[in-house]
């Protein structure tokens, strides 16, 4: 079983919707992470949480809004999809070692909006 | 602040040829550490190494070699006869030392390169 779960896996979507991307994990991992991808771009944070009461803005959190459900549990929100939010989303863990910060990721959640 | 430049958008080659994906960083840190990502066709991203700013010692595996040069900030991949299963976009990302200025240790993403192997 894959340790970073993303669902769903796809989705296409309507302007202005409501949109819950979920990611679950099974590594224990304190840290979780939402990132997006667009071409040509790299992968851009959005949110992350190093704990259940901890959630920080990314490079990019206008327009998402994120819920620390529980330690597995990440979900990234889209309160009113717009089409500019069409992109392939990332969750990925965070183990904290030594001096850095290794990161998990999820297979990734395909986003349209129409 | 920190940033990682990916100057070649995309590179093409045919099969068997070598291949080399450049990567600079920029960094106020003495203490950082460096990434190689790769994202097939299917869209994971697959972890190929990752090398911390004291250890320079240049490191192979398999047809793959990495080249980091902190003189240049340079951290460059090489894919020694490439095959088409190789076709991917590979990103470089940077993560400063947890702690550091405030860093939190996050990871900042080049824009990826896009390899083509044609056979």
């Amino acid at each position: 079983d894959a340790d970073v779960t993303q669902t769903p896996r796809n989705r296409i979507t309507k302007t202005g919707k409501r949109i819950m991307l979920e990611c679950s994990q099974t590594k224990g991992h304190d840290r979780m992470y939402w990132y997006r991808q667009d071409p040509g771009l790299g992968l851009r944070l959005i949110y992350y949480s190093f704990d259940v009461k901890d959630i920080n803005k990314g490079e990019i959190s206008d327009g998402y809004s994120v819920s620390r459900q529980a330690q597995a549990k990440f979900s990234l929100s889209l309160e009113s999809a717009i089409p500019n939010q069409t992109a392939l989303y990332f969750c990925a863990t965070g183990a904290e070692l030594v001096g850095y910060n290794e990161q998990f990721f999820g297979p990734g959640t395909r986003l349209t909006v129409l | 602040a920190q940033k990682v430049t990916q100057a070649q958008t995309e590179i093409s080659v045919v099969e068997k040829e070598d291949v080399t994906l450049d990567c600079v960083y920029e960094t106020r840190d003495t203490t950082y550490y460096l990434f190689w990502y790769k994202q097939p066709p299917s869209g994971e991203l697959v972890f190929l190494i990752r090398r911390n700013s004291f250890d320079e010692q240049n490191e192979i595996s398999g047809r793959y070699s990495w080249n980091f040069q902190k003189s240049t900030s340079s951290f460059n991949f090489t894919i020694t006869a490439s095959q088409v299963v190789d076709s991917a976009v590979y990103f470089c990302a940077l993560s400063e030392e947890e702690g550091y200025g405030g860093s939190q240790g996050n990871l900042i993403f080049g824009k990826g390169t896009k390899l083509s192997v044609k056979p």
